[in-house]
């Protein structure tokens, strides 16, 4: 079946130091989803990708969906100590609207 | 417009007794999932619903679990002689097709 693979499963950085986590499918994606789960909160929804190579920001957050609509990352630029959090990619490969999520990368910024 | 709504918060449950989840999707909402995240992982799905009908229970095991979202009334998921291994938080969401709204979920313990 569909598996969506992420990596690194945890990153430490200092305070203003970059972040990037990258998410990779075994199938080709209709649509590729970020979230952020703080510790002990539930996922909140970021952005959504959906064509071919398509590139967005929020603010210090760049999210880039490959050409090949397989694979996509998420970098933070100067990390704050309130990017703290899980951060998960999901897609979906069928109709049947099943979204499958990565296992996430768990940032932790030291002040 | 109130968000996802689960209940309980926490549910403590003996080994072999019944655990019924409860989830409320947002207002408008007619697709509901349930994800079932072990401390440290992942979100697993377990099942993708819309009123009165099972869309993908791939995610379910083949026992003791069912899931339901009736016409009337919130979606439940009903875990049947729960065992140690269930102990878990499980989140529900909602959307209107995409992208997903999570509930705060429930963590569910057995003892």
């Amino acid at each position: 079946g569909q598996q969506v693979m992420q990596i690194p499963q945890y990153q430490h950085v200092q305070e203003g130091e970059d972040f990037t986590t990258y998410c990779n499918s075994s199938t080709t994606l209709s649509n590729i989803q970020w979230y952020k789960q703080r510790p002990g909160g539930h996922p909140v929804f970021l952005i959504q990708l959906v064509k071919s190579g398509e590139v967005k920001k929020q603010k210090r957050l760049t999210f880039q969906f490959g050409e090949a609509k397989k694979n996509s990352s998420l970098h933070i630029t100067a990390t704050q100590t309130t990017d703290v959090g899980t951060y998960f990619c999901a897609g979906n490969s069928g109709n049947t609207g099943k979204l499958i999520f990565g296992q996430g990368t768990t940032l932790q910024v030291k002040p | 417009n109130a968000g996802v709504m689960q209940n309980p918060r926490h549910l403590v449950r003996r080994r072999g007794q019944e655990a019924r989840l409860r989830c409320s999707p947002m207002k408008g909402h007619s697709h509901v999932y349930w994800y079932r995240q072990l401390p440290e992982e992942g979100l697993k799905f377990m099942v993708y619903l819309q009123k009165e009908n099972i869309i993908d229970e791939s995610g379910m095991p083949k026992e003791r679990f069912s899931a339901e979202f009736p016409k009337e009334g919130p979606s439940i998921l009903r875990i049947q002689q729960v065992v140690r291994g269930d102990s878990a938080a499980y989140f529900c969401a909602s959307s209107p097709g995409s992208p997903l709204h999570f509930g705060n979920g429930t963590r569910l313990t057995v003892t």
